[in-house]
């Protein structure tokens, strides 16, 4: 089965645009959760969404949003670019059968570089 | 809120037993968990623990949790160059609560 794809894989931005990443999970899973991984920071927890609402939202600015489909596709979208903003951001699907236990399966990443 | 620390760095002999270690803030953690990352790939779940366990073994995986020091290690024995990768303990309070990761731990194999 197909695993989760994250398109497009690498990104080139200038400061102050505007970008969209999108992420398709495992047919059937309902949770997508969405990460920016830095040498610095790590990883860090962006948003979650589940039937389409978000679930759960990590410590980000407002210029980071995000959305879900009722196909269970998600976006993210970050306004405003900065150059902090260069990253790996990794998507995650997981079934979510309400047990901790599910397994999230993660995308390969969008690499995103602002210059 | 919950912070999970980690070792950054681990070096170890093809063959010998590596031990990767992490400390937790929030003892109401109920799952944890240890991911793999491979060079240019996402993470990939190796094992997870309930809070209510002590040792889950899982083939050359052994998961360690003591929760009174909220101390979790994870043992790979008879390490493997394959095995070389950053490894991510991570923890979650309820199965809707979201995941939060360590810093991750870089193991190098050396043949």
């Amino acid at each position: 089965k197909a695993g989760v794809t994250q398109t497009p894989r690498y990104l080139i931005k200038t400061r102050g645009q505007q970008v969209t990443l999108s992420c398709s999970p495992i047919s059937g899973h309902r949770s997508v959760s969405w990460y920016q991984q830095t040498p610095g920071q790590g990883l860090q927890f962006l948003f979650e969404y589940f039937s389409e609402t978000q679930r759960n939202k990590g410590n980000f600015p407002g210029r980071f949003s995000g959305r879900q489909f009722s196909n269970s596709r998600s976006e993210m979208n970050v306004s405003t670019l900065e150059l902090g903003d260069s990253a790996l951001y990794l998507c995650a699907s997981s079934l979510d059968r309400g047990r901790g236990d599910t397994e999230a399966f993660f995308g390969q990443g969008t690499r995103l570089t602002v210059v | 809120g919950e912070d999970v620390e980690q070792s950054l760095f681990l070096s170890v002999r093809e063959g010998d037993s590596s031990v990767i270690n992490c400390t937790y803030t929030d003892s109401s953690s109920t799952y944890l968990y240890w991911y793999k990352q491979e060079p240019g790939a996402g993470l990939q779940l190796l094992t997870y623990i309930f809070s209510n366990m002590d040792m889950k073994q899982d083939q050359r995986l052994t998961v360690l949790l003591n929760k009174k020091d909220k101390h979790l290690s994870l043992r790979i024995a008879d390490t493997q160059t394959g095995d070389s990768a950053i490894y991510f303990c991570a923890g979650r309070k309820t199965s809707y609560d979201k995941v939060i990761f360590g810093p991750g731990t870089s193991l190098s194999v050396i043949p």
